[in-house]
């Protein structure tokens, strides 16, 4: 079973421009989540999806991201525009559907590097 | 708002020596407390869990932690260290089962012939 994808691995650019990174979690699993390490830095939640829903957005840090999930397959992260402070790694999880009593492991994936110039 | 402190940035040890990464969280009530490891190039993996019962808690790769409510204390532990070992490790809490984690700065562990 493929785990969790996520593309690209590495991406730079400069101020100002538009970077979309994608993650496609393990296949049936409805919870995505997407976290971000800023260099030197603790990992921090951004938002939670829930299938195609927003459960919890509380940590995205302005209205320059934008996160959706087509069809509660997908998912994508969009900065616009990129800023210096937006350099860090950028990971997605995924875990299944919430079951009453059980807990759903969240499984990570490599993480994206973004390094803004 | 709950958080997470490893004190130890950055640890050494031989390899067969034992380990102990220490993990301090702040909230009220008991959070779902977990560790994690990431080796290069890799996401992170969970290597155990802690929601209730027993403290004293086993996961994999040989690792335990201990459960410590009166220090609100959680740290990971290893008898004897193996070179891939060598990796980062994060304690992160959470208030479900489900929902986000907090996660500590993270610990870097070298592992020395």
């Amino acid at each position: 079973e493929a785990g969790v994808t996520q593309f690209p691995s590495h991406s730079v650019i400069e101020k100002g421009q538009t970077v979309t990174l994608r993650c496609d979690p393990i296949s049936g699993h409805d919870n995505l989540y997407w976290y971000r390490r800023v260099m030197g830095k603790e990992i921090k939640f951004l938002l939670h999806f829930v299938k195609e829903s927003k459960q919890d957005e509380s940590g995205m840090p302005n209205n320059r991201f934008l996160a959706e999930r087509t069809g509660g397959t997908y998912s994508t992260l969009k900065v616009q525009p990129a800023e210096l402070e937006d350099s860090g790694v950028y990971f997605c999880a995924s875990s299944q559907a919430l079951a009453h009593s059980s807990y759903n492991e969240q499984f990570f994936g490599p993480g994206t590097r973004l390094t803004v110039l | 708002a709950q958080s997470v402190t490893q004190p130890d940035i950055h640890i050494t040890v031989s390899e067969g020596a034992s380990l102990e990464l220490r993990c301090n969280y702040s909230y009220g009530a008991t959070p779902y407390l977990f560790w994690y490891v990431q080796s290069p190039g890799q996401g992170l993996q969970l290597l155990l869990k802690y929601f209730s019962g027993d403290t004293l808690v086993q996961g994999i790769k040989g690792f335990e932690a201990e459960f410590k409510r009166s220090q609100s204390s959680f740290n990971l532990r290893k008898p004897s260290v193996h070179w891939s070992d060598a990796a980062e490790y994060f304690c992160a809490v959470g208030r479900t089962s489900y929902g986000k984690l907090t996660f500590g700065q993270g610990t870097i562990l070298t592992v020395h012939p």
